[in-house]
């Protein structure tokens, strides 16, 4: 079974520069999350994805930060414009299903490295 | 309040020895807790989930949950340089509408194995 994919690996940005990061989840994984990791702290949820439905976009910066799962499948974040706080990992994460992640968690993609300069 | 607390460490055990890493966490209604193993510049990778109270033995790894004092437990017997990482600890969160479908962290606790 593949995995999550995320793309790019890796990104370096000007400050007020917009990104977008591509994530591709678990064929037939209908829950999908976008976590951002600054250094030294614990992943923090952004936004949640049910199909092409959002759950939880509660923690989302929405005056600069954006995602869309169009046909409930491949998810995008985009950020615009960014700034240097935003600097981090962005991990992608999928589950079977919305109870799932109950039982058995969830899988995290390699993650895209942020730096804002 | 943090949802869910650890102690960064580091945590510097000797070859062989146990480690013991600790998470507290605040909402009463979390059902489920994982810990993730996390290797520098790499993504989470779990290796550990329990529900109910008690112990949760795998291989080297085990799993002690409290509900009553809200504290759940990750036991590594025969630590390894390998096991030098960061370990982060997960409860179910409560999303719209109640459901306990999205993954807490804490901030994470730095282990390492001195040879």
């Amino acid at each position: 079974e593949a995995g999550v994919a995320q793309s790019p690996r890796y990104k370096i940005i000007e400050k007020r520069q917009s990104v977008a990061f591509w994530c591709n989840p678990i064929s037939g994984h209908a829950t999908l999350y976008w976590y951002q990791q600054i250094l030294g702290q614990g992943p923090k949820l952004l936004i949640q994805f049910q199909n092409n439905g959002v759950v939880d976009d509660s923690q989302l910066p929405k005056d600069r930060f954006s995602a869309e799962r169009l046909k409930g499948v491949d998810s995008t974040l985009k950020i615009q414009p960014a700034k240097l706080e935003d600097s981090a990992v962005y991990l992608c994460a999928s589950s079977l299903i919305q109870t799932g992640v109950a039982a058995y968690g969830y899988t995290f993609g390699s993650g895209t490295r942020l730096t804002v300069v | 309040q943090k949802e869910v607390e650890q102690n960064s460490g580091p945590l510097s055990v000797p070859e062989g020895a146990i480690a013991s890493l600790n998470c507290t966490y605040s909402d009463r209604g979390s059902q489920s807790f994982f810990w993730y193993r996390q290797y520098s510049g790499k993504s989470p990778e779990l290796i550990m989930f329990i529900y109910s109270n008690g112990d949760k033995e795998d291989g080297r790894f085990t799993a002690q949950l409290n509900k009553a004092s809200q504290y759940v437990s990750l036991l590594i017997r025969d630590s390894q340089p390998s096991d030098s990482a960061t370990y982060l600890c997960a409860v179910t969160g409560r999303g719209y509408g109640g459901a306990t479908n999205k993954l807490i962290f804490g901030t994470g606790t730095l282990l390492a194995v001195q040879p």
